[in-house]
């Protein structure tokens, strides 16, 4: 596609449910990168994958989130007994290859609700 | 651990003035790259502009400038001639060579009519 591909825009879950979130990159992006921004923060660093290796998970916050990129492609950020801290928007960005100097594109987010 | 600190939660300019949005940053790092990035409601990260910190030249892009000062560990960024489409969130960003992005806090952009 044109551009970094993120659904669902919104999810609303109740507390203790279970979340999937999409990633689709730019076509032919190697690296691919997933942070949580909080509301009024910036965004913080979660996890990287290159091709289909899970090269950084340093920032998922606990062994609830687990990220996934079976075939080096779309990604999925999984969210397990979902609390309210959980509450933020999701961005996904993937870049050309692994080298820091290429840009990262992003996606418009997953804003997640936790009730 | 890298910190990226952006002193000013909002700003106001008025329309075709020019702003300074201050950034500054913590490292021990000797290359390293910089970005100021915009995102509009529709919360969309949009690129701004890039610095490579081993080059000495400040990036310009258009209306866009950066005063990258490495000893000082700054990284203000410069909207000349400022357009009502310019108000957005802006979020000064470090990576170093692993791809460790770390973000400010940003600086909330209203421009003026």
């Amino acid at each position: 596609g044109a551009g970094v591909s993120q659904s669902p825009r919104y999810k609303v879950a109740k507390r203790g449910q279970d979340v999937a979130l999409r990633c689709d990159p730019i076509s032919g992006h190697v690296s691919l990168f997933w942070y949580q921004q909080a509301l009024g923060q910036g965004p913080e660093f979660l996890t990287y994958f290159q091709n289909e290796a899970q090269l950084d998970k340093s920032g998922l916050p606990s062994d609830r989130f687990f990220a996934e990129r079976p075939e080096g492609s779309v990604s999925t950020l999984k969210i397990q007994r979902t609390q309210q801290e959980d509450s933020a928007v999701y961005l996904c960005a993937s870049s050309l290859t692994g080298l820091a100097k290429n840009i990262q594109y992003f996606g418009a987010g997953t804003r997640l609700s936790v009730l | 651990a890298q910190t990226v600190t952006q002193s000013q939660p909002e700003m106001s300019v008025q329309e075709a003035e020019t702003v300074t949005l201050s950034c500054t940053y913590d490292t021990s790092e000797s290359n390293y790259y910089l970005f100021w990035y915009k995102q509009p409601p529709s919360r969309q990260m949009i690129l701004v502009i890039r610095q490579e910190a081993y080059k000495q030249q400040n990036a310009t892009e258009n209306r866009f400038s950066v005063n990258f000062q490495k000893a000082a560990k700054s990284f203000s960024l410069k909207i000349s001639d400022s357009q009502l489409g310019d108000t957005a969130m802006y979020f000064c960003a470090f990576m170093k060579a692993d791809n460790d992005m770390r973000f400010g806090a940003g600086t909330r952009l209203t421009v003026k009519p």
